[in-house]
């Protein structure tokens, strides 16, 4: 059964303190990992999709990378605008196109 | 359409009424995808369409959970005899299957609350 495991839960920043946000998967063969960006009320926005260990795709501030058992996105110099939560999920090989989300990690950015 | 687009946004319903939630897929996308979420919990999976045909409907919580799709395109869940823990919101996502990785997109949800 394919796991995803996001920590930490939540991260309080103040404006400007990078960090990491983490993504640990289990799947049996990975076609792609995804992250998401989901505000209060509104439904999950597309970031990125990584496909193979060693890539890295970056989006302003934001910068996801992955090796064959986590992803971490890097967040440089946040934001108050970057407070959301984040989600992460996996596609497995094989016949199912279903992404399995993790529970995501709630960012908050104070000025 | 431009994105995926699910109503009503918000629905209020009295225990024991039946809902439809709909969704609208982005053109083109062959692949439609249910999840619910309720506040405070992750993305629970409830049902994949491929076209018109549901080869996985192994998330739905309960026969009171129904849905379909016609045309390829727009899909309908049914909520029947509802509950108050049928509240949540309920995000309607398509793709374009690839052959490494498909990208799916989200709607920005049905919010539904029973009283």
């Amino acid at each position: 059964e394919d796991q995803v495991t996001q920590s930490p839960e939540a991260l309080r920043l103040q404006e400007g303190e990078s960090s990491s946000l983490n993504c640990s998967y289990t799947v049996s063969g990975l076609r792609g990992l995804f992250w998401y960006r989901q505000d209060p009320g509104k439904g999950p926005e597309f970031l990125f999709t990584l496909y193979s260990a060693g890539e890295e795709k970056e989006k302003e501030r934001l910068k996801a990378t992955l090796t064959k058992k986590e992803s971490f996105l890097h967040i440089t110099a946040p934001k108050p605008e970057d407070s959301a939560t984040y989600l992460c999920a996996v596609q497995a090989e094989g016949g199912s196109y279903i992404p399995t989300f993790g529970r995501g990690t709630s960012l908050i950015v104070h000025p | 359409g431009a994105g995926v687009s699910q109503s009503p946004s918000n629905k209020v319903t009295e225990k024991g009424k039946d809902v439809e939630l709909r969704c609208d897929p982005i053109s083109g996308h062959t692949a439609l995808y249910w999840y619910r979420q309720s506040l405070g919990q992750g993305l629970e999976f409830l049902i994949y369409f491929q076209g018109n045909s549901a080869p996985d409907k192994s998330g739905l919580p309960s026969d009171r959970f129904s849905a379909e799709r016609t045309g390829g395109s727009v899909s309908t869940l049914t909520i029947q005899r509802t509950q108050q823990e049928d509240s949540a919101v309920y995000l309607c996502a398509s793709s374009r299957p690839q052959a490494s990785g498909n990208t799916i997109y989200f709607g920005e949800g049905s919010w539904l609350t029973v009283v």
